[in-house]
């Protein structure tokens, strides 16, 4: 079965790091970019960012460079994205997505709170 | 950076009846890099269109999508009561891959 799957919600402290995984199933994980999109309460759909699923290389949105980080593991199919120095506004859902004609293929979502 | 400007914000509909949404472009959009998408609370959000106008997989035939250069809509030709939900549309495919600010389908 095609998939992304997310791992489970978060609760952290501001100013911690946080990282999220999104596990890829059922295709060749290599063969199809992925990309990070975040929906902060009552907002809409903002894209983060991709990586080369190739050759490991990031490419951030301008809203999100300096404390994000894209990262994979290829040998277990897995994509990540790091937040660091966290921010009470980066409480929100964060999705992967794999793209090919448009983001086709979309993970559960992670819902990341920060809260003191 | 290309900015997506939708509207309307919120439409009020019943079942059944057709409704157009817009998607304008602040610079031009290659066809072949707009996408549309449905997202309802609590799930993923799901790929409706791309290219302008290609459906996606497994997509019924009520939604289409046109336009061209700055002015794209997309159509559901007779609303179902599971098509109300949030639609956004997305310049992909030449970084930054933007996402309008979403129209709201509410049932009336």
């Amino acid at each position: 079965q095609v998939q992304l799957v997310q791992s489970g919600s978060e609760l952290k402290k501001p100013g911690a790091s946080v990282k999220v995984s999104c596990k890829a199933s059922g295709y060749t994980f290599t063969s199809y970019a992925m990309n990070w999109v975040r929906q902060a309460p009552g907002k809409g759909l903002e894209w983060m960012g991709w990586i080369n699923t190739n050759t490991g290389n990031p490419t951030y949105a301008q809203a999100f460079t300096g404390r994000f980080v894209f990262s994979l593991d290829t040998s277990v199919s897995t994509a990540y994205l790091q937040i660091n120095s966290l921010k009470t506004d980066d409480t929100a859902v964060y999705y992967c997505a794999r793209s090919w004609h448009g983001f086709d293929l979309w993970g559960q979502g992670t819902l990341v709170t920060v809260s003191s | 950076e290309i900015v997506l400007t939708q509207s309307p914000g919120t439409l009020s509909l019943s079942p059944g009846e057709r409704v157009t949404l817009s998607c304008r472009a602040s610079q031009s959009v290659s066809t072949s890099y707009l996408a549309w998408y449905q997202h309802k609370p609590g799930q993923a959000p799901r790929l409706l269109i791309y290219g302008a106008s290609s459906r996606a997989t497994g997509i019924p035939d009520r939604f289409s999508g046109s336009g061209s250069g700055t002015d794209f809509t997309l159509t559901i030709s007779r609303l179902e009561p599971e098509d109300f939900a949030v639609y956004y549309c997305q310049r992909y495919g030449i970084s930054p891959y933007t996402f309008g600010q979403g129209t709201k389908l509410e049932i009336k």
